[in-house]
């Protein structure tokens, strides 16, 4: 099992729509993990951090489900701005999982 | 703009060449990593210096070696590459080595090897 697996997808979602994406790590013991977006062609940025509470900023939502050892990413009434590759670390031995590509269409 | 430049944008060089590419951080930082980014492949995280020390090597092959000759710049010397080293190389920087620490990346240096 890959230490960080995402679906690489793509999502083709219309604009507006909610989507979510899963990261799943194998290592119980991880303990910090960030969501980081990539635009086509460009350098990964930082998008938020994933809480154990469970993190809001405006229309994205990450959550860590430490039992099921996942992170989540929501992203609710889709801009086509949001049309990205969007990766998940966990940062303790900062790994990455292969992006999940987000294609938000008119 | 990340406040981290990469010098060259592009690379095209033979497998008997020698270069080097160029990592400043204009963000105070005091770690600054390397990363490997092959397509439909994840981000492969190729070494870590914390205070000009290097404190993480990843398994990565002799033909690339790595610099810091102060918590600004990073080099990446490379030499006697093979054509599946060809892809983008992303330097990175973060306030300090530790957990939880954000990293931003520089534009990285797109290589290709013939």
């Amino acid at each position: 099992r890959k230490e960080v697996e995402q679906d690489p997808g793509p999502f083709n979602v219309p604009e507006g729509a909610t989507v979510a994406f899963n990261c799943t790590y194998s290592n119980s013991a991880s303990q910090s993990f960030f969501w980081y977006r990539q635009d086509c062609r460009k350098e990964p940025k930082l998008l938020m951090s994933v809480y154990s509470s469970g993190n809001e900023d405006g229309r994205f939502t990450a959550q860590l489900n430490r039992a099921s050892q996942y992170i989540s990413l929501l992203i609710r009434d889709s801009k086509l701005s949001d049309s990205a590759t969007y990766l998940c670390v966990v940062t303790d031995k900062l790994i990455f999982g292969t992006g999940t590509r987000l294609q938000v269409f008119p | 703009e990340t406040g981290v430049t990469q010098t060259p944008r592009h690379l095209v060089m033979g497998m008997t060449n020698k270069k080097s590419l160029k990592c400043e951080q204009h963000l105070g930082h005091n770690a600054m990593y390397w990363y490997k980014q092959s397509a439909k492949k994840p981000l492969e995280l190729m070494f870590v210096y914390s205070l000009e020390e290097r404190v993480e090597n990843n398994s990565v092959p002799s033909r690339f070696s790595p610099e810091c000759p102060n918590s600004s710049h990073l080099f990446l010397h490379l030499h006697t590459l093979q054509p599946e080293d060809s892809a983008l190389y992303l330097c990175a920087s973060s306030q300090d080595w530790g957990l939880g620490e954000t990293q931003y990346f520089g534009p990285g240096t797109r290589l290709l090897v013939l």
